[in-house]
C-alpha cells in the first residue's frame, strides 16, 4: 500500500502570509497526486491534481502545488492566505495499480489568524 | 452541493445494531467509493464499486458490506456495531477513467452508544 505523509498536523499562520503544507509519498512508480480541502462539517473538495506534464499545478482559491519526483513530494503553497482558508487539507495519492483508489494523508489543519 | 448525496447526515444507534448508509453518486459517475474518517485512523478506503460490480476492497471489516444498485446508488451496511465504529462515513464518486479525482458527499456521522 501507498504511504502518504503530511509532516505537519497543524499550521498556524497570519492572514496575508505565505504558507506551505508538506506532503511526501512512497512510490517509485507513476502515481496521480491530489490535494483536497475539508471545511468544518463538510465533505472534501478537490483543490488541485497532478497527472502528468508541468510539475507546477495551479488549483482553485489561489493554491498551487509542485510535484518533485526525486523527493517524492507534492507540497501545497499559497502566497497569501485568507481567513477563509482555515480548514483541513489532505494530500492523496493514487494506487499505482488502481488509479481510482486513493490513499490519504493524515491531514494538516491550517489555522489562519487575523 | 457537490452532486453526491448521502443520507442520513447523522445517525445515533446502540451497540450491536445494524444500520444502512445510502449514497447517490453525481450524475454520470459510474464509480462509487466508501471511506471512513475517524480521529485515530484518518481517512480509510473501504470499498469501490463500478457500475454495480465490486472493484477494490480496502480496510473493510467483515461486519460491513456494500452494494451498488442498477440505478448506481450505493448502500453501506454496518452490522454488529461497536463503539469503535463511530466515525464519519464518506461516499465519493468519480467519472470513468483514471485521474479525475473524487467528488465527495457531505458524509454520514455515525455515533454508536
Amino acid at each position: 500500500a501507498q504511504s502518504v505523509t503530511q509532516l505537519d498536523s497543524q499550521v498556524p499562520v497570519f492572514e496575508e502570509a505565505p504558507v506551505e503544507l508538506r506532503c511526501n509519498y512512497s512510490s517509485s512508480v507513476s502515481v496521480y497526486l491530489f490535494w483536497y480541502v475539508q471545511y468544518p462539517n463538510q465533505g472534501l473538495q478537490l483543490l488541485l491534481k497532478y497527472l502528468s506534464g508541468s510539475t507546477l499545478v495551479k488549483g482553485i482559491n489561489g493554491f498551487e502545488a509542485e510535484f518533485n519526483k526525486s523527493q517524492t513530494s507534492f507540497h501545497l503553497r499559497k502566497p497569501s492566505v485568507h481567513i477563509s482558508d482555515t480548514a483541513e487539507y489532505f494530500c492523496a495519492v493514487s494506487d499505482p495499480y488502481n488509479f481510482n483508489k486513493f490513499y490519504f494523508g493524515s491531514g494538516t489543519k491550517l489555522n489562519v489568524k487575523p | 452541493d457537490s452532486g453526491v448525496t448521502q443520507t442520513p447526515k447523522h445517525l445515533i444507534t446502540a451497540t450491536g445494531q445494524r444500520v444502512t448508509l445510502r449514497c447517490s453518486p453525481r450524475s454520470g459517475d459510474l464509480s462509487v467509493y466508501w471511506y471512513q474518517q475517524s480521529l485515530d485512523q484518518g481517512l480509510q478506503f473501504l470499498i469501490q464499486y463500478y457500475n454495480g460490480e465490486e472493484r477494490a476492497k480496502g480496510n473493510i471489516l467483515e461486519r460491513f458490506s456494500a452494494q451498488q444498485f442498477p440505478d448506481l446508488h450505493s448502500e453501506l451496511n454496518l452490522s454488529s456495531l461497536e463503539l469503535g465504529d463511530s466515525a464519519l462515513y464518506f461516499c465519493a464518486s468519480s467519472a470513468q477513467g483514471a485521474g479525475y479525482g473524487y467528488t465527495f458527499g457531505s458524509g454520514t456521522r455515525l455515533t454508536v452508544v
